[in-house]
């Protein structure tokens, strides 16, 4: 079945510092690609959508100079959290799919700023 | 964009089937119905989806209503492991999932 592989799975960075996550679809191509965010015991928001060869589309309320999305290739959709805080501090989960058929999510990655 | 209401936590006992329900009352004639679950600190797993048809898999079985504003997830003997955040969706625009607050299944011994 379709894989989506996500990396890292747990990062610690100090406050001000950049932070990159990578989400691969492993076999399949993936024009778009989601971004959650997910605070502990609550369930996930989908901060943007990341179109392949596009800028992605955020949702609202989230800020995109905060949290800079790239899709440059069918396979690969990079989060950059820009100049992170101890608030930034959270679960960040992708997904990808083929639309009506459903979506695969990545395992997660645990975000903790110091 | 239809929205889903479902209990905030349920239990059942190891062995015995557990039965989420999920209202989706201003689902459109086009939206699908998606199951999906959360074990702690995991991504959301894919159980089942469906239309307007009943829906059966290795997983679980999928109960919708006639008029298609409400939905039944069926595990038919639920064990240790399905205890996880149960989340029922409605495929908006066949694009965004957007996620509701979900159904904490705790299955106890």
């Amino acid at each position: 079945g379709a894989v989506v592989s996500q990396h890292p799975s747990r990062v610690i960075c100090k406050s001000g510092t950049s932070v990159k996550i990578e989400c691969r679809s492993l076999d399949f191509q993936a024009t778009t690609m989601f971004w959650y965010r997910q605070f502990p015991k609550k369930s996930l928001m989908l901060m943007a959508t990341s179109n392949e060869g596009s800028k992605a589309t955020y949702e609202q309320g989230v800020e995109k100079d905060k949290f800079l999305i790239n899709h440059a290739s069918l396979t690969l959709s990079t989060l950059t959290v820009t100049s992170a805080h101890p608030e930034d501090s959270s679960f960040y989960i992708c997904s990808a799919g083929t639309g009506r058929y459903g979506y695969t999510f990545g395992s997660g990655t645990r975000l903790t700023v110091v | 964009d239809a929205k889903t209401t479902q209990p905030t936590s349920m239990d059942c006992a190891e062995g015995r089937a557990a039965n989420l329900p999920c209202n989706h009352s201003t689902i459109s004639g086009n939206e699908y119905v998606y199951w999906y679950r959360q074990i702690h600190s995991q991504g959301p797993q894919y159980i089942i989806h469906g239309l307007k048809n009943n829906e059966t898999n290795e997983m679980a079985s999928l109960i919708i209503t006639e008029d298609r504003k409400s939905s039944t997830l069926i595990l038919p003997h639920a064990t240790l492991r399905d205890t996880a955040v149960y989340y029922c969706i409605v495929l908006y625009n066949f694009n965004k999932f957007y996620f509701g607050s979900g159904t904490k299944l705790n299955v106890k011994p």
